[in-house]
């Protein structure tokens, strides 16, 4: 396995468009989380799932943002009408379900989105 | 309010020397601590992770702290190296809500050879 991956790397849209990102994470993992991150900031929650379910959301996560993960696999996240405050890099996270070090979070490289 | 707080912000040290990075926190309950290095660009990496009993874990060169009693924890980094320059972030777990991870801002460590 050659952990958890995120496509795309970068994306670079105009304010009002629509992007969704994807995230790939190791395969035996049930939890999946997603993050953004500013610049000197440390990663900020956004939501998370176990399996296909999604067990909790950040307020953070306004309506214009919505995640799934359909069938327990990937996930993808897609943020309507974005605006430039948007503009951060998107982590996906995977983990195991249960035991304190099983729930350690193994994170893809990222997504850097810059809205102009 | 459950917070976590890294000190210093960011730190420049020359190559060889150690150095120890502070975290703060008012997490409670509190089930673990983990150190995440972030190098530029990329996702965390988890480099230890310390629950109520333990006091120290090591991880190579770097040695983490902890003290349950004054919520404080350190990361000590001996004879750094170029590649560790990076964020160096600590997360603590609460057993309080679903998600359960409180986030430090980080801290931004630059080795100059």
């Amino acid at each position: 396995d050659t952990g958890v991956s995120q496509n795309p790397r970068h994306k670079i849209t105009k304010r009002g468009q629509n992007v969704t990102f994807r995230c790939d994470p190791i395969s035996e993992h049930n939890r999946l989380y997603w993050y953004r991150q500013t610049l000197g900031q440390g990663p900020e929650f956004l939501t998370y799932f176990q399996n296909e379910a999604q067990l909790e959301k950040s307020r953070l996560l306004s309506d214009r943002f919505s995640a799934e993960r359909p069938k327990g696999s990937f996930s993808t996240l897609e943020i309507q009408r974005t605006e430039q405050g948007d503009s951060a890099m998107y982590l996906c996270a995977s983990s195991l379900e249960a035991g304190v070090g099983a729930d350690t979070q193994y994170f893809g490289p990222g997504t850097r989105l810059t809205v102009l | 309010k459950n917070q976590v707080e890294q000190s210093p912000q960011s730190l420049i040290i020359l190559e060889g020397k150690n150095c120890t990075l502070q975290c703060n926190y008012t997490v409670s309950p509190f089930s673990n601590l983990r150190w995440y290095k972030q190098d530029t660009g990329r996702g965390p990496v988890s480099l230890t992770i310390m629950t109520f009993s333990e006091n120290t874990k090591s991880n190579g060169r770097y040695t983490a702290t902890l003290d349950a009693d004054t919520k404080q924890s350190s990361l000590h980094i001996t004879a750094s190296q170029l590649s560790d320059s990076a964020s160096y972030i600590c997360v603590v777990r609460t057993i309080y809500s679903n998600y359960q991870l409180i986030w430090g801002a980080g801290t931004k460590l630059i080795i100059k050879p």
